[in-house]
């Protein structure tokens, strides 16, 4: 079956930096997606890999190995609006999005 | 308009009552996806369209029904609706569902509680 695995819940301290991990089981890859989802809200695109190797968008960064199945998003001098969950979402060999559960992202003064 | 939009935000639904929940696009997105999400789980998809007059099944179609009539709307409906239908529901879209950075925009959801 397809997976994609994430960790539930971390925490972080303001300012600080922190990464997502995120490893992925899929029937074919044509990307993998990160999004960000505060409370009561909906998913917004944040990055997007589909070559191996480091995605860099001012704060947040994505990396993605393909022999690995794996990805990570590093967030770095965290603020207190990145309080949220960050899911990961890699598109198989039909193009649909496979989600993962999401980690939920808590970060402290 | 600017995106997708739902209707409705909220809804309290009795069991066996059927419901119609509204997504409406205004990005001229050939792609259209119905999704739920439920606490501890990933988004799973429940109906999606490539393109106006087009539908297909997803991961978790049972009890759902959807309809492509033109490339702005695309409706979602639970003919007979069961308390595990219970969920939030969200609707997406993108400008196609080929591959590449391809990435879905998502309307601001459906929260549906049945009783």
């Amino acid at each position: 079956g397809q997976n994609i695995d994430q960790p539930t819940e971390m925490t972080a301290t303001e300012g600080a930096i922190v990464q997502i991990n995120c490893t992925y089981q899929t029937s074919g890859f044509n990307g993998l997606f990160w999004y960000q989802q505060h409370a009561g809200e909906a998913p917004t695109f944040l990055s997007y890999n589909v070559l191996d190797g480091l995605e860099e968008k001012g704060r947040f960064s994505s990396f993605l190995s393909r022999s690995k199945g794996y990805s990570y998003l590093l967030l770095k001098e965290l603020q207190m609006k990145d309080s949220a969950s960050y899911l990961c979402a890699v598109m198989d060999s039909n193009y649909q999005l496979i989600w993962g559960a999401g980690t939920k992202l808590i970060i402290k003064p | 308009i600017a995106g997708i939009t739902q209707a409705p935000t909220s809804q309290i639904l009795a069991a066996g009552r059927r419901m119609t929940l509204r997504c409406t696009q205004d990005m001229r997105h050939n792609a259209m996806y119905w999704y739920r999400q439920d606490l501890g789980l990933g988004l799973r998809l429940i109906h999606y369209s490539n393109t106006a007059g087009t539908t297909g099944k997803g991961e978790v179609p049972d009890g759902y029904s959807v309809s492509r009539a033109n490339t702005d709307d695309f409706p979602l409906t639970l003919a007979s609706a069961v308390p595990s239908q219970t969920s939030v529901y969200f609707c997406a879209s993108s400008i196609s569902t080929s591959g590449g950075r391809n990435e879905q925009f998502f309307g601001p959801g459906t929260r549906l509680t049945v009783l």
